[in-house]
């Protein structure tokens, strides 16, 4: 079974500018979170989505924002980019009824 | 004082010794415990989880999960080179299926040959 993929894998943009990810969970999954990888701040939760509906949302300003689709697939937002945007940020999925979370490979934004 | 504690290390353990690394955390109601193993430029992987107070084994490595101190382990035995990576801790709260976990920063752990 293919495991969690994002896309896409490297990013590379300037202040103000806005990105798009994107992330496929696993086979059957539907429940998705989405988390920022920092090395100050190490791994912090942003939200997660479930049936097209946000579950919970970490503690982020509504810069970042995100979506998931009817299959599934979830993306993210972040407008107005800034510096400190620059990070790792990692999807994972779930099944449903269980609380494991599998990561994918990541997308690593760097901010100039 | 943060939610999830780990010492962020440098672990060095020779090879084929026994590696032991700790997490505290700190709300109570917490009831969904795991360990992540992380390579350098590389994203989480799951390796335990842990849900009951005691231990559980997998293989070379073993969680320990203490409630009433609010603390739960990972040995790891026969250490390996391949072994050395950085170990998240993370911590689910509540029963529900919500997702979020609150990880530790991580030890970093180092099996020298």
């Amino acid at each position: 079974k293919a495991g969690v993929t994002q896309t896409p894998r490297y990013l590379i943009k300037t202040r103000g500018q806005q990105v798009t990810l994107s992330c496929s969970p696993i086979s059957g999954h539907r429940s998705v979170s989405w988390y920022q990888q920092t090395p100050g701040q190490g791994l912090q939760f942003l939200f997660e989505y479930f049936s097209e509906t946000q579950r919970n949302k970490g503690n982020f300003p509504g810069r970042f924002s995100g979506r998931q689709f009817s299959n599934s697939r979830s993306e993210m937002n972040v407008s107005t980019l800034e510096l400190g945007d620059s990070a790792l940020y990692l999807c994972a999925s779930s099944l449903e009824g269980t609380v494991e979370q599998f990561f994918g490979p990541g997308t690593r934004l760097t901010v100039l | 004082q943060k939610e999830v504690e780990q010492n962020s290390g440098p672990l060095s353990v020779p090879e084929g010794a026994i590696a032991s690394l700790n997490c505290t955390y700190s709300d109570r109601v917490s009831q969904s415990f795991f360990w992540y193993r992380q390579y350098s430029g590389k994203s989480p992987e799951l390796i335990m989880s842990i849900y009951s107070n005691g231990d559980k084994e997998d293989g070379r490595f073993t969680a320990q999960l203490n409630k009433a101190s609010q603390y739960v382990s990972l040995l790891i035995r026969d250490s390996q080179p391949s072994d050395s990576a950085t170990y998240l801790c993370a911590v689910k709260r509540g029963s529900s299926n919500t997702g979020k976990l609150i990880f530790g920063q991580g030890t970093t752990l180092q099996v020298k040959p």
